[in-house]
C-alpha cells in the first residue's frame, strides 16, 4: 500500500531562514512525488514534481530513493511561503494521489 | 476554462440530514476524484471516476456515502444521513494523463458542517 508521512504539523521559522518540509514515503514500485500547496482562501495547487527536476518560487525537493524521502527545501523563506504543503505520491498504473496529512508552514516576520 | 467547479461552498446541515455535494471538473479531463480535508487526517481519496466510471471507491468511509457521475461534466458525492463526524472540506479534482503534464486540478472545496 502507498503511504506518505509529513512528520510535522506545523513549522515556524522567521523570514529569511532556511526551511524544510520532510516527506517520507512507503511504495515498493516507482513512485512518482509532488508537492502542493494551499494559500490562504486560495485553491490547493500543484508546486513541483520531482520528474521536472525544477525550481518553484525557490523550492526544490530531490527524491532519495535510498531513504524514501522526497523533502521540500527553500534556502530563504518569504513571508509569502506561509501556507499548507501536502506531499503526495502515484504510480505509472494507479491515476490517484495519495496526499499525505499537510505541513502548515508559518513565516514570522 | 473556470476550472473544477464545485458548489456549494458552504453547507450547514443538522444531523441525519441528507447533503449532496456538486463537481464539474474542467471540460476534457477523463479523471475525477473526489478528496476530504480535516485537520487530523489530512486530505484522504474516497472516491475516483475515469470516463465517468467508479474505479475505486475503497476510501468511501461507509455506505452513508455514495458518488456518482451521470456523464463527463458532472458528479455528485451524497452523504446519507449525514453525522457531525462528516464535518469536513470536500474538495472535486480532475485531471487527463493524455493532456499535459497530466496534473491534478483541484476545485475550491466545499466546506460541510454538520450540527
Amino acid at each position: 500500500a502507498q503511504r506518505v508521512t509529513q512528520p510535522e504539523k506545523l513549522l515556524s521559522v522567521f523570514k529569511g531562514a532556511p526551511v524544510e518540509l520532510k516527506c517520507n514515503y512507503s511504495y515498493s514500485g516507482s513512485p512518482e512525488l509532488f508537492w502542493y500547496v494551499q494559500y490562504s482562501r486560495q485553491r490547493l495547487q500543484l508546486l513541483l514534481r520531482h520528474i521536472s527536476r525544477e525550481s518553484i518560487k525557490g523550492f526544490t525537493a530531490d527524491l532519495n530513493k535510498g531513504e524514501t524521502s522526497f523533502h521540500l527545501k527553500k534556502p530563504f523563506a518569504q513571508e509569502e511561503d506561509s501556507a499548507m504543503y501536502y506531499c503526495a505520491l502515484t504510480d505509472t498504473g494507479r491515476r490517484a494521489l495519495t496526499f499525505g496529512s499537510g505541513t502548515r508552514l508559518q513565516v514570522q516576520p | 476554462d473556470a476550472g473544477v467547479i464545485q458548489s456549494p461552498r458552504h453547507e450547514v446541515t443538522e444531523m441525519g440530514q441528507e447533503v449532496t455535494l456538486r463537481c464539474k471538473p474542467i471540460s476534457g479531463h477523463d479523471y475525477l476524484f473526489w478528496y476530504r480535508q480535516t485537520m487530523m487526517r489530512g486530505l484522504e481519496l474516497l472516491i475516483y471516476f475515469n470516463n465517468n466510471v467508479p474505479i475505486d471507491d475503497s476510501g468511501m468511509p461507509e455506505d452513508r456515502f455514495s458518488a456518482k457521475m451521470p456523464n463527463a461534466s458532472f458528479s455528485t458525492l451524497k452523504i446519507q444521513p449525514s453525522e457531525p463526524r462528516d464535518s469536513a472540506v470536500y474538495f472535486c479534482a480532475s485531471r487527463s494523463l493524455g493532456q499535459g503534464s497530466g496534473e491534478l486540478f483541484f476545485g475550491e472545496g466545499s466546506r460541510l458542517t454538520v450540527l
